[in-house]
């Protein structure tokens, strides 16, 4: 089975200050991880995913993850926040091979403060 | 490529009514996902089609659920008999599975069922 755990509901920024948003994983195979966002009414947007290349996956809008396999982590993190960074930021995993279902964490919403 | 598509974006019904959802994926996208999305949670998975093939199904899609997908290209997602634990954002996503693709998901911007 595959979970993924987002710690902080909320995390509050101010507009230019370093982003960390954190997301573990527990997976019994090798994983695939992904960081969507989400603005209010709307679907998922990808950001970034890691498949197994690069430990340090570069996405859009300037967010950047890595994959540490020895602390089961994949935290997004963006060194300076744009006001229009807010939103939801969800984690997801899935397995490397075969069927492909997203397990999605529960999310962690991004407030930016002028 | 005009992404995916789903109608209606919202949907108001009265408890005990049989709704019906709509999924436009990518056109060339072979696979077909529905998920499902309540308030503060991310979203569960419900049921995956690879091209007109139900493949799979979750737990959570119980018998009042039903979901197709003819010809492989737009898909359907039934809710009979609404009951108000079914309001939520249903999602429906697309990839392109195999050899000639990454698998990455594509996401419509949901249909938000309200149940009352």
């Amino acid at each position: 089975a595959q979970s993924v755990t987002q710690l902080g509901s909320h995390v509050s920024v101010s507009e230019g200050a370093l982003v960390l948003l954190r997301c573990n994983y527990s997976s019994s195979v090798p994983p695939y991880l992904f960081w969507y966002v989400q603005y209010p009414n709307q679907g998922l947007q990808l950001l970034l995913k890691y498949t197994s290349a690069a430990t340090l996956v570069k996405g859009i809008n300037g967010f950047e993850a890595e994959f540490k396999k020895s602390e089961t982590s994949f935290h997004l993190t963006k060194p300076s926040a744009h006001m229009s960074d807010a939103a939801e930021y969800f984690c997801a995993v899935t397995k490397n091979t075969g069927f492909q279902k997203l397990v999605f964490g529960t999310g962690t919403r991004l407030l930016v403060s002028p | 490529d005009t992404g995916v598509s789903q109608n209606p974006r919202h949907k108001i019904t009265k408890r005990g009514q049989n709704v019906t959802f709509r999924c436009d994926p990518i056109s060339e996208h072979n696979r077909l996902y529905w998920y499902r999305q309540t308030l503060g949670q991310g979203p569960e998975f419900l049921t995956y089609f690879q091209n007109e093939a139900q493949l799979e199904k979750s737990r959570l899609l119980s018998d009042r659920f039903s979901a197709e997908r003819p010809k492989g290209s737009f898909s359907t997602l039934e809710i009979q008999r609404t009951e108000q634990g079914d309001s939520a954002m249903y999602l429906c996503a697309s990839s392109l599975g195999g050899a000639g693709g990454q698998g990455e998901q594509y996401f419509g911007p949901g249909t938000r069922l309200t149940v009352t």
